[in-house]
Parts: structure tokens; sequence; C-alpha cells
């Protein structure tokens, strides 16, 4: 059963535009969020964080959103850079236990 | 500091062959961890340790087995191999769970035929 859902596999974006990537989660116990950057033959790589009690974290051009009674968040980067090309994973968490991983999107920046 | 280093990169193994995948991280974290990625699939947890002489399991640790002597070193045992386990492994390690972020290795791609 799929906690954590990334229902695009992919996304393209020209360069200089903003890239929205998305996220579902199942477990209304998750309080704590992450998403993860990942280039081929490396292993993930953090970006950036948010916790139950904010709605929004930012860090430079990304910035995750958190609607906790949607139980979604994203993830946006503004202006995207032919850099951000890579796959980027979202994973759940409820403080003290194992995370849960999404399946992914791959995210082409087009120059 | 190197973070966390994953031997081999790269693995083919028979069926019912045996091998073990090292890990190391030079972090001093006390968390360490072991996924699986199958394609187009998220990462699955095998098998976590949150201190040298302590191991759990995770979502998916059947065929697999895991020590924990040292702080440093979370070495993942494959004692039969099957095709199921062909899949790229990494490693990661944290300071204590939730609420921290994890720090992977670059991966072990394994094909077992």
């Amino acid at each position: 059963d799929q906690q954590v859902k990334q229902n695009s596999p992919s996304l393209s974006v020209q360069e200089g535009r903003i890239s929205i990537l998305n996220c579902d989660y199942t477990n209304s116990m998750f309080d704590y969020f992450l998403w993860y950057k990942k280039y081929p033959a490396e292993g993930p790589t953090f970006l950036i964080s948010i916790s139950s009690i904010k709605d929004k974290n930012e860090d430079g051009r990304f910035t995750v959103f958190l609607n906790k009674s949607a139980k979604h968040l994203s993830l946006h980067i503004v202006p995207s850079q032919p850099g951000d090309s890579a796959v980027y994973f979202c994973a759940a968490s409820r403080v003290g236990n194992q995370f849960y991983f999404g399946t992914g999107t791959s995210l082409t920046v087009i120059p | 500091n190197a973070g966390v280093t994953q031997t081999p990169k790269f693995r083919i193994l028979k069926i019912g062959q045996s091998m073990t995948l090292q890990c190391t991280q030079d972090m001093n974290h006390n968390y360490m961890y072991w996924y699986r990625q199958d394609p187009g699939m998220g990462l699955k947890l095998i098998y976590y340790s949150v201190g040298a002489g302590i191991t759990d399991k995770g979502e998916v640790p059947n065929g697999y087995n895991v020590s924990r002597s040292t702080t440093e070193d979370f070495p993942l045992r494959l004692e039969l191999a099957a095709p199921s386990q062909t899949s790229v492994y990494f490693c990661a390690s944290s300071y204590p769970r939730g609420g921290n972020e994890q720090f992977f290795g670059p991966g072990t791609r394994l094909t077992v035929l």
C-alpha cells in the first residue's frame, strides 16, 4: 500500500518558468515531509523539508507548500534551471518513525 | 568527510549465491538504513539501525540480514539471491530519525540472474 504518491512520473518545463511537483499522502499522522533530488547513478540528496506546524517553507528558488486538510504537498522551483533536471522524491514520516517515499517525478528543464 | 560510501557499485549474482553489500559513514550518525529502489518505484526500507548492536526490520526485510557492530558500518547480507532482489540498493544515515534528513550513499546496482 503506497502511503505517499507522486502521480506524475514526468514533467517538462521551459528554463526560467516555474516547476510544480506534487505529492499526496494517505496517513494523517504524518507530521514531517521532505523532498529529495536524485541524479542518475547517484544517491538522493536532501532538498527541503516542512513540518506539519507550517504550511510553507522557502529556501532560495525552492518552496514547499503543505495542505494538511487535503493531505497534499507541492514543491515549487522558480525559476527553473537546466541543472534542476533530476528525479524528485517526496517522503513523509511521523517524527521518530520511518520515512515513506513516493515513486518520484522526473523533471526535465528545457533550455 | 566522505559521507556515506557503498561498495560495490555494481554486482551480478547467480540465483542462490550470497553476498554482502558494504556501507560506511563517517558522520558519526547513530541511525543507518538500507533501502531498495525498483524501477518506477520509490525507496522501500529493508532494515534500519538506531545504534551499534541494534537493528530492526523495515517494510521489505525478507531475504536480507544486517548487523551493526560499529557506529560507522552497516553491512547488508543477501544469503540466497533471487531474481526478485534485482534492484538498486541505497544505504543512508542520519541523526535520530524522523525530523532529520537522511544522507544517502551512491547506491549498489545488483542484478540476480
